[in-house]
């Protein structure tokens, strides 16, 4: 079983459509990073959190530590959102391993106008 | 403009020769990180730097080497001894070696033939 998990694997919305990624991890963790990925292939860092709900734009973030597990919001999907999503953990241990990103294996959305 | 570069955007070598993928970073960043992603898999660790002149072990790091002479550069090269050296690498950096957001370059797509 994977340390973290994503689902929906695929997604297709309609533009306008408000939109939730879900991801659980089963390993102990010191924050949780969600990321995008444009078809190009490059990264952009979205969201870092180790508690609570985090909002940038259209996009929001909540975790739910107790329950290891977060979702990705995307309120009013647009055509330009589509790309592919990933939840990343980083880890429990100490110092500089906390760095080390575990990675899901991202959900990939689509947005039809 | 700060940000993370990587050359070149392709690559491609035939099987038994050494490559080297560049990876340049102008944020004054300590930590750096090579990643690794295959088509339907979540991106792997390599190698990561948490300082000049040090480097660890990722989850994959067979067949790989790096070297961390400056700072702002952390090279990746891909050794004949890489079973299946075809795919994207990505390098990210942090401003330090814990749990802090990730800046990713733009990949490099390599193809062993």
């Amino acid at each position: 079983k994977n340390e973290v998990e994503q689902s929906p694997q695929n997604l297709t919305a309609q533009e306008g459509e408000f939109i939730t990624i879900n991801c659980s991890y089963s390993v102990g963790i010191s924050a949780l990073h969600w990321l995008q990925q444009h078809p190009g292939g490059g990264i952009v860092s979205l969201f870092m959190l180790s508690s609570g709900k985090k909002k940038h734009g259209r996009l929001i973030a909540t975790i739910n530590i107790q329950e290891k597990h977060s979702s990705l919001h995307i309120t009013a999907s647009h055509p330009r959102d589509s790309a592919v999503y990933i939840c990343a953990v980083s880890g429990g241990g100490y110092g500089g391993s906390q760095g080390n990103l575990i990675f899901g294996k991202g959900t990939k959305l689509s947005v039809k106008p | 403009d700060g940000g993370i570069t990587q050359s070149p955007k392709y690559l491609f070598r035939k099987e038994g020769q050494n490559v080297t993928l560049s990876c340049e970073q102008n944020l004054n960043h300590d930590a750096m990180y090579w990643y690794r992603q295959d088509p339907g898999q979540g991106l792997r660790l390599i190698y990561y730097s948490q300082i000049v002149n040090d480097f660890q072990k990722g989850d994959i790091a067979e067949g790989y080497s790096v070297s961390r002479e400056k700072k702002e550069s952390f090279p990746l090269t891909v050794t004949s001894a890489q079973k299946n050296p075809t795919a994207f690498y990505l390098c990210a950096s942090s401003i330090g070696g814990g749990p802090y957001e990730q800046y990713f370059g733009p990949g490099t797509r390599l193809t062993v033939t």
